[in-house]
């Protein structure tokens, strides 16, 4: 089982609407969640961290996190052709590791 | 003023080689990274150093030696390039459990 698990899409929206990227975690000990935006050609960008069961929210984004299904996931409202990326969840355990998973590329049709 | 820069950008170079890749910060993080995406786009862990102190080394090949004269610096010294090597090479550096910053990567392609 991977560390962390993304479904690697495409997943294609179109734009005004709300994307929703998923991610599971294989260990029970990871203390911090983000996701990263990933252009192409380009360096990993953190867009939204989460540390605590429930809800959080920025802007056109939401992440949510449910430690015990191990879960988290990323809401973007209002898609753009711009957030057309790579989504790449993140979470960090023991020893201050980030693991990413193999990314979600999205991609927001007009 | 980039607050985690790594140089070169592109290197290419022929089989058996050996190279160094540099990346420094100015975020008065403690700890630095090496990560290693692959053509799947897969960013994996290579080393960790804190405060110049190695502290993750994933399975990596002995050719691949990191070296930390400060905590602002973490460079990546490779020996005999296979062509496998080819990569793209991400720096980062994060401050305890916060989100990370990477620099821009090296494009590594051995030929």
């Amino acid at each position: 089982q991977k560390e962390v698990e993304q479904n690697s899409g495409p997943l294609s929206v179109p734009e005004g609407a709300i994307a929703s990227l998923n991610c599971t975690y294989s260990d029970r000990g990871s203390q911090s969640f983000f996701w990263y935006r990933q252009y192409s050609g380009k360096s990993p960008e953190l867009i939204m961290s989460i540390y605590s069961n429930g809800d959080k929210e920025d802007g056109r984004f939401t992440a949510q996190l449910n430690k015990a299904s191990q879960y988290v996931s990323l809401l973007i409202r209002d898609s753009q052709p711009s957030d057309s990326a790579t989504y790449l969840c993140a979470v960090t355990g023991t020893a201050s590791k980030l693991t990413f998973g193999t990314g979600t590329r999205l991609q927001v049709t007009l | 003023d980039t607050a985690v820069s790594q140089t070169p950008k592109y290197l290419v170079t022929q089989m058996g080689n050996d190279k160094s890749i540099k990346c420094e910060q100015n975020l008065g993080h403690d700890t630095m990274y090496w990560y290693k995406q692959d053509s799947k786009k897969f960013l994996k862990i290579m080393f960790s150093y804190n405060n110049k102190e190695l502290i993750i080394n994933e399975t990596v090949p002995n050719r691949f030696s990191p070296k930390s004269p400060d905590k602002a610096h973490l460079n990546l010294h490779i020996n005999s390039l296979e062509l496998g090597d080819s990569a793209v090479y991400f720096c980062a550096s994060s401050q305890d459990y916060g989100g990370f910053t990477f620099g821009s990567g090296t494009r590594l392609t051995v030929v």
